[in-house]
């Protein structure tokens, strides 16, 4: 069964640092792996999808990416700001399931 | 707009009552899913349903019920038989084969009072 670990469970760093977000999978037989922003008590707002094709995709100041023979994946996050302070969550779906098994998520806070 | 709306965004139950959450999706998406996510916890998957009129239990269905009648809605019954039921509840959809990823809902906080 897939299991999605998320490390490091809290950072905070200050503005304007560059920062990773580390996500481990244990089935590399991934269809895809998706990156989520949570803000306290709201939705999960997606980020980026990376097909299982795909090494990496960009948006704005994000970069995520797949490597599915060590079971990482990365999220960058460049020149940090207060408002990207939330809770990061990354979700696998493997080729053998229907649905994504989500990771308990890196809660950042960016300090001004 | 098309999104996934959720109702209410908070809601009180009694001891011993059902209630019903309400997720409706205007995305033309195939499958649709229910979570729950307690606080430190990852989000768990309590049902999700692939086609109209068809739907399967996820991992923590136990005490809850669902119905899938129209493409565009999915609602949740939380029964007197879900012991703890106080938890954050997140609806979520996808298109055909899920290529294209999760769009989620706003999520409906749940007190047991």
């Amino acid at each position: 069964k897939q299991e999605v670990t998320q490390i490091p469970a809290a950072l905070s760093v200050p503005e304007g640092e560059n920062l990773v977000l580390n996500c481990s999978f244990t089935d590399s037989a991934i269809y895809n792996l998706q990156w989520f922003r949570q803000d306290p008590g709201k939705g999960l707002t997606s980020l980026l999808l990376i097909q299982s094709s795909q090494r990496e995709q960009t948006s704005g100041r994000l970069n995520a990416s797949l490597d599915k023979s060590s079971g990482r994946s990365t999220l960058y996050i460049a020149a940090s700001q207060p408002g990207d302070s939330a809770t990061y969550l990354c979700a696998a779906l493997d080729n053998y399931g229907q649905n994504f098994v989500f990771g308990p998520g890196t809660r950042l806070s960016v300090l001004p | 707009d098309g999104g996934i709306t959720q109702s209410p965004k908070y809601l009180f139950r009694k001891e011993g009552q059902n209630v019903t959450l309400s997720c409706e999706q205007n995305l033309n998406h195939d499958a649709m899913y229910w979570y729950r996510q307690d606080p430190g916890q990852g989000l768990r998957l309590i049902y999700y349903s692939q086609i109209v009129n068809d739907f399967q239990k996820g991992d923590i269905a136990e005490g809850y019920s669902v119905s899938r009648e129209k493409k565009e809605s999915f609602p949740l019954t939380v029964t007197s038989a879900q012991k703890n039921p106080t938890a954050f509840y997140l609806c979520a959809s996808t298109a055909s084969g899920t290529s294209q990823g999760y769009t989620f809902g706003s999520g409906t906080r749940l007190t047991v009072v």
